[in-house]
């Protein structure tokens, strides 16, 4: 049972739009969320994070925005750039005991910025 | 944020052999963690290495099949065991510091077995 979802395998997107990418969870536990961003051949790397507590998070193009009583999150990236093209997983905190929080990966979204 | 050197960064084996990546970190941290991302799968996590006694396996993943060491703070290894055409994926290590920051992955081992 896959318990964060993204269910856009792919978006293009032209230069200088917006990227709206999606995420949906099902596991009420989670607390915390996170976007990485990931090129090929290159491991994940941290984008931006937003805790259950918050509904917005912005660090200049990025914003994420979460919804509870939806279990819905989305990354908004504006505007969006050719650089920006790669794929974007998003992922889920929760406690799992002894001081330790796990990570729940949704399948990523590739994101293609056309110039 | 650290900087994860992973090793080999990608290998081709034949199957039934035995392979160890290793992961090395530029500072000590806290937390390392083994994911596995299968083709056109999410990261999934392996194991939690913990340094000075056996590894926490998650679900589906076993000692005999993932070997893990963490000698120290700096530095861990998992081995791919036995090595099925399934086990083609990318290994990935990842590291957090403390529970107020995220985790931060090398660049992966891709392996393929044939």
């Amino acid at each position: 049972d896959q318990q964060v979802k993204q269910n856009s395998p792919s978006l293009s997107v032209q230069e200088g739009r917006i990227s709206i990418l999606n995420c949906d969870y099902t596991n009420s536990m989670f607390d915390y969320f996170l976007w990485y961003k990931k090129y090929p051949a290159e491991g994940p790397t941290f984008l931006i994070s937003i805790s259950s507590i918050k509904d917005k998070n912005e660090d200049g193009r990025f914003t994420v925005f979460l919804n509870k009583s939806a279990k819905h999150l989305s990354l908004h990236i504006v505007p969006s750039q050719p650089g920006d093209s790669a794929v974007y997983f998003c992922a889920a905190s929760q406690y799992s005991g002894a001081g330790s929080y796990q990570l729940t990966f949704g399948k990523g979204t590739k994101l293609s910025v056309i110039p | 944020s650290a900087v994860i050197s992973q090793k080999p960064s990608r290998d081709i084996c034949q199957r039934g052999t035995s392979l160890t990546i290793q992961c090395q970190v530029d500072s000590q941290v806290t937390m390392m963690f083994w994911y596995r991302q299968q083709p056109g799968q999410s990261l999934t996590l392996i194991a939690t290495a913990n340094q000075g006694s056996e590894a926490t396996y998650e679900s589906g993943f076993v000692i005999d099949k993932f070997p893990i060491s963490r000698p120290n703070l700096t530095f861990s290894t998992l081995t791919v065991s036995n090595m099925s055409p399934e086990d083609s994926s990318i290994y990935l290590c990842s590291v957090r510091d403390n529970i107020n920051q995220p985790q931060h992955f090398g660049d992966g081992t891709r392996l393929s077995i044939l």
